[in-house]
């Protein structure tokens, strides 16, 4: 029941990334998927939610979508700050149980 | 401002039980809009949902750990709690306390810090 993520990323200074998880009808296609970043030593930090809604002070250089099964995270304008872990999130009906992606490492060059 | 803190041993041995709790401040755990959950990511790894609580009696759990997971809150102290029986070292990561809102499902949207446990003996 979990997500497929790409483990990793590597994108020039000021490219675009575009990330993916990848579940099935039960879970992001349903449900659609958050997604949440995470700085070595700190804790996930919430970026998008619910059709690319962002909590107050995240950067509009993120923006999600989805199509069928699979959601989209992408980052406009890359910077040194987003080298990060970046996890999917959503829920699971058939086994009503929250599941989140394997994460994928951002690594600006 | 919202903040939850964990607490509890960083060391536990081999089948023995790990037991953590999250202290919430700038808000109740009673609160009928919020679940209260433990997720952990070990090393290596993406975050794992262990078990979350609402109100504070109903509990929800991991279909993978749910037989050796107990999560429980005590208004009174404002606090939830986390017990993880017969633990390996494959129980070894960080542990994190966060909040839901409940009405998305889909993800927790304030976390603590985190807290290292590791299984060794």
């Amino acid at each position: 029941a979990g997500l497929t993520q790409p483990p990793s990323v590597s994108k020039g200074l000021r490219q675009t990334a575009t990330l993916t998880c990848t579940g099935n009808s039960n879970n992001v296609g349903t449900h659609g998927a958050a997604w949440l970043q995470q700085h070595q030593g700190h804790p996930p930090k919430l970026l998008s939610y619910s059709n690319n809604s962002r909590p107050s002070g995240i950067s509009e250089r993120f923006s999600a979508s989805r199509s069928g099964n699979t959601a989209s995270l992408t980052i406009t304008g890359l910077q040194p700050e987003d080298e990060a872990d970046y996890h999917c999130s959503t829920w699971d009906s058939s086994v009503s149980a929250h599941v989140f992606g394997s994460g994928t490492e951002v690594t600006v060059l | 401002q919202l903040q939850l803190q964990e607490s509890g041993p960083g060391l536990v041995k081999p089948s023995e039980t790990l037991s953590l709790t999250c202290t919430v401040s700038g808000g109740s755990i009673s609160s009928r809009s919020y679940y209260w959950g433990w997720i952990r990511r070990p090393p290596g790894k993406g975050l794992q949902w262990i078990a979350s609580v609402y109100d504070i009696g109903s509990t929800y759990y991991s279909p993978s750990l749910k037989s050796r997971v107990v999560i429980f809150a005590d208004s009174s102290k404002n606090q939830f709690s986390l017990r993880l029986n017969s633990v390996t070292a494959a129980d070894t990561g960080m542990y994190y306390c966060a909040r839901r809102r409940v009405e998305d499902r889909t993800h927790f949207d304030s976390w603590g810090q985190g807290t290292l446990v590791t299984v060794s003996s």
